[in-house]
C-alpha cells in the first residue's frame, strides 16, 4: 500500500513569491495535518483538516493557508514567502484517532 | 511555549549498548505519547507510543517508560545497532475521537551508534 505522498520533493523560491505544496494521504485516511520542520528542530503544527473541514490551526501567520479536497488530498499554500519559511514541510495522515503517518516532506528553500 | 522538553540533544552509544532519551511535558491534558524516528531527508516514522494508563510498553528492542506523576516519559533502545543512528523525537497530544490530534514535538535527539 502507498504511504503518504507529497509533491514536489524539493522547491526553490524567491522572497515574496507564493508556493503550493501537495499531499495525498494513505488510502482511506480522512484526516491530513501539516507541519513545518526547521533544520535542527522538531516539527511544528500548522493545520489539521478532517473531512474537508479545518479542525486546528497552529501559531502561524495568515500567509499560510490550506484546504482539503473531496478525495482527502490537501494543499498547503504560503504567500509572500520569507527567508524564514525555508523548512521541510511535512504532511501526516490519519484514519481516525491519534496515530499519524508522515510523508517524506517537501524541502522548501527561499532565497 | 515549549510544552515538551527533550534531552539529551545528542547521544553517542556503542553497539550493543542501551540508548536512553528523556522527555518531560507540561500540559496534563496530553494523553497520547508517541516516539518518532527520522533519518536524514525522510519524514518521521512512528516507532512506539503509549497512553498514560500504563507505565511501560515494549516493542522489540524499544521500550517506553511513563511516569504520570512526574510528567515524564523516556525511550529505551536495547542492544543499540548502527542502523538505529537517527534523530528521535518524542511527542504528545490529546486524543480527539474521530479526528487526528495535533502533535507537539520535542526538539529531537540525534543518536549515533558506534561500532
Amino acid at each position: 500500500d502507498a504511504g503518504v505522498t507529497q509533491s514536489p520533493t524539493h522547491l526553490i523560491k524567491t522572497r515574496g513569491q507564493h508556493v503550493t505544496l501537495r499531499c495525498s494521504p494513505i488510502s482511506g485516511h480522512k484526516s491530513v495535518s501539516w507541519y513545518q520542520q526547521v533544520l535542527g528542530q522538531g516539527p511544528q503544527f500548522i493545520f489539521q483538516y478532517y473531512e474537508k473541514e479545518e479542525r486546528g490551526r497552529g501559531n502561524f501567520p495568515d500567509r499560510f493557508s490550506a484546504r482539503q479536497f473531496p478525495n482527502y488530498s490537501s494543499e498547503l499554500n504560503v504567500n509572500a514567502l520569507l527567508l524564514g519559511d525555508s523548512a521541510l514541510y511535512l504532511c501526516a495522515s490519519s484514519l481516525a484517532g491519534q496515530v499519524q503517518y508522515f510523508g517524506p516532506g517537501t524541502r522548501l528553500t527561499v532565497t | 511555549q515549549q510544552q515538551v522538553k527533550q534531552s539529551p540533544q545528542s547521544l553517542i552509544v556503542q553497539k550493543g549498548g542501551i540508548s536512553i532519551i528523556n522527555c518531560a511535558y507540561e500540559n496534563t491534558a496530553f494523553d497520547y505519547f508517541p516516539w518518532y524516528q527520522q533519518f536524514p531527508g525522510k519524514g518521521p516514522a512512528l516507532l512506539i507510543a503509549i497512553r498514560p494508563d500504563v507505565s511501560e510498553k515494549k516493542e522489540g528492542r524499544f521500550t517506553i517508560s511513563f511516569n504520570k506523576s512526574a510528567k515524564q516519559f523516556s525511550l529505551h533502545i536495547m542492544d543499540s545497532q548502527p542502523g538505529d543512528s537517527a534523530t528521535y523525537f518524542c511527542a504528545a497530544s490529546r486524543i480527539n475521537t474521530g479526528t487526528a490530534s495535533k502533535l507537539t514535538f520535542g526538539t529531537g535527539t540525534r543518536l549515533q551508534v558506534t561500532l
